[in-house]
């Protein structure tokens, strides 16, 4: 019954490969979001999709694209993997894109490793 | 501009109180939030904090804001070895957007 479902965990890969994330809510939420944590524990907002529409895309190279297939599913598709694009990748969820109060709900996140 | 800092490295001994401070910039932010990630896990809510509240207390958790200073702490009481983890600030801005911290890495010694 885990809410919000990143896969895989692990993701070690070559430089120049293309790889994908996938992430899944059941909080029945409307917004999905994708950030990226580097080696320094610096969280950083990538892109949010709300009921299937790009709102936030912050400056990411466009070898990062998000796919939502449905409001349920948000995965991130990269393409030439870069050594720099090493870290952990948190999908999360909230209940609306500009509520009040909308906490985040995290993934376990996928720690990608590129060599 | 949006910008959430916080100190990188607390220690603290079981049994003692924790303080773990936070400055933000977006005076429009309305809702404040503590997060807590433990190792190879993602971030889990902690607490929260309305912008026209001071204080607010869950078990042993308490929060103060200071909004003219744009300061927040999170206090923890009686700290135990099982809270030894990573604490992120948040504001939510206006945009829509959750600004996160840099973390503080909270460390309890027996």
């Amino acid at each position: 019954d885990t809410a919000v479902s990143q896969t895989p965990k692990y993701l070690v890969t070559q430089m120049g490969n293309d790889k994908s994330i996938k992430c899944e809510q059941n909080l029945g939420h409307d917004t999905m979001y994708w950030y990226k944590q580097d080696s320094k524990k610096f969280l950083k907002i990538m892109f949010s999709y709300n009921n299937k529409e790009l709102i936030i895309n912050e400056t990411v190279p466009n070898r990062f694209s998000p796919k939502s297939p449905d409001k349920a599913h948000l995965n991130l598709h990269i393409n030439s993997l870069e050594l720099g694009d090493s870290a952990v990748y948190f999908c999360a969820s909230s209940e609306q894109s500009r509520g009040l109060h909308s906490p985040l709900h995290f993934g376990n996140g996928t720690r990608l490793t590129v060599t | 501009g949006e910008d959430v800092e916080q100190s990188l490295f607390l220690s603290v001994r079981e049994g003692d109180s924790s303080v773990i401070n936070c400055t933000y910039t977006d005076s429009s932010s309305t809702y404040l939030y503590w997060y807590k990630q433990e190792p190879g896990a993602g971030l889990q809510l902690l607490t929260y904090i309305f912008s026209n509240m001071d204080m607010k207390q869950d078990q042993r958790l308490t929060v103060l804001l200071n909004k003219k200073d744009k300061h927040l702490s999170l206090r923890i009481a009686d700290t135990q070895t099982g809270d030894s983890a990573i604490y992120f600030c948040a504001e939510n801005n206006q945009g829509g957007k959750l600004i996160f911290g840099q973390g503080t890495e909270l460390s309890v010694k027996p």
